[in-house]
């Protein structure tokens, strides 16, 4: 079984605070991505690493940003929340190397913006 | 980026077994075909992966036709705990990066 860990697993915020959720994984991976999923809807990617001091921007933009100091832990944060940033944000990783190798997902943190 | 199409929903029912298909004509030569399936609250979890012909886990069966346009994940004798979104992705590499991209997903649900 993985080991990708997702905090907080739920958050209920007001509007304007800084947030930040927090992923880290135990497996060594270089790559990590975040993932941000509506009810009912696809996962889109809103940010990837693949390794420390690597980050880019996925195909859905997105007003947060992320840090990868190390390669365990893949933060993301919101300086100031709104309500259309209420959504459901799930963390993965996968192996290093060419070609493909599965992703392994957290959780997730479901936001909720008031 | 090579786009999936799947069907959005299924019903089944228990000992059944379920096959969804997912389109992928644009599949590129180095594209693998991927499955995953997310029960509510919890990210997806990795099924099966293959890139052609069959490749069967202890879990499910995997179907690509030589074309690989398309390819059918297979569950054999569903239960009520199958019921969950299936992802198919294709494995795409575009421009020196490596994009995994989900699409809307089949929600099956089984019956009892």
């Amino acid at each position: 079984e993985a080991d990708i860990y997702q905090t907080p697993r739920y958050l209920v915020i007001g509007t304007g605070k800084k947030i930040t959720l927090e992923c880290s994984q135990t497996m060594g991976h270089d790559k990590m991505y975040w993932y941000q999923q509506d009810p009912g809807m696809e996962l889109h990617l809103i940010h990837y690493s693949y390794g420390v001091n690597s980050t880019e921007k996925g195909d859905l933009s997105s007003e947060s940003t992320v840090s990868r100091i190390r390669t365990e832990h893949f933060p993301l944060t919101l300086e100031s929340a709104r309500p259309s940033h209420t959504s459901q944000y799930l963390c993965a990783s996968s192996e290093r190397g060419i070609g493909y190798s599965p992703l392994h997902f957290g959780n997730g943190t479901r936001l909720t913006v008031t | 980026l090579a786009k999936t199409t799947q069907p959005i929903s299924m019903d089944s029912y228990e000992g059944q077994e379920v096959n969804i298909t997912c389109s992928h004509n644009n599949i590129a030569t180095n594209d693998y075909i991927t499955w995953y399936q997310q029960f509510p609250s919890q990210g997806p979890r990795f099924i099966i992966q293959g890139y052609k012909t069959k490749v069967t886990n202890e879990v499910a069966s995997l179907f690509i036709p030589a074309d690989r346009k398309s390819s059918t994940l297979s569950l054999p004798r569903v239960s009520l705990s199958d019921t969950a979104v299936y992802y198919c992705l294709v494995v795409s590499i575009s421009g020196g990066s490596y994009i995994p991209t989900f699409g809307r997903g089949t929600s099956l649900i089984v019956h009892p």
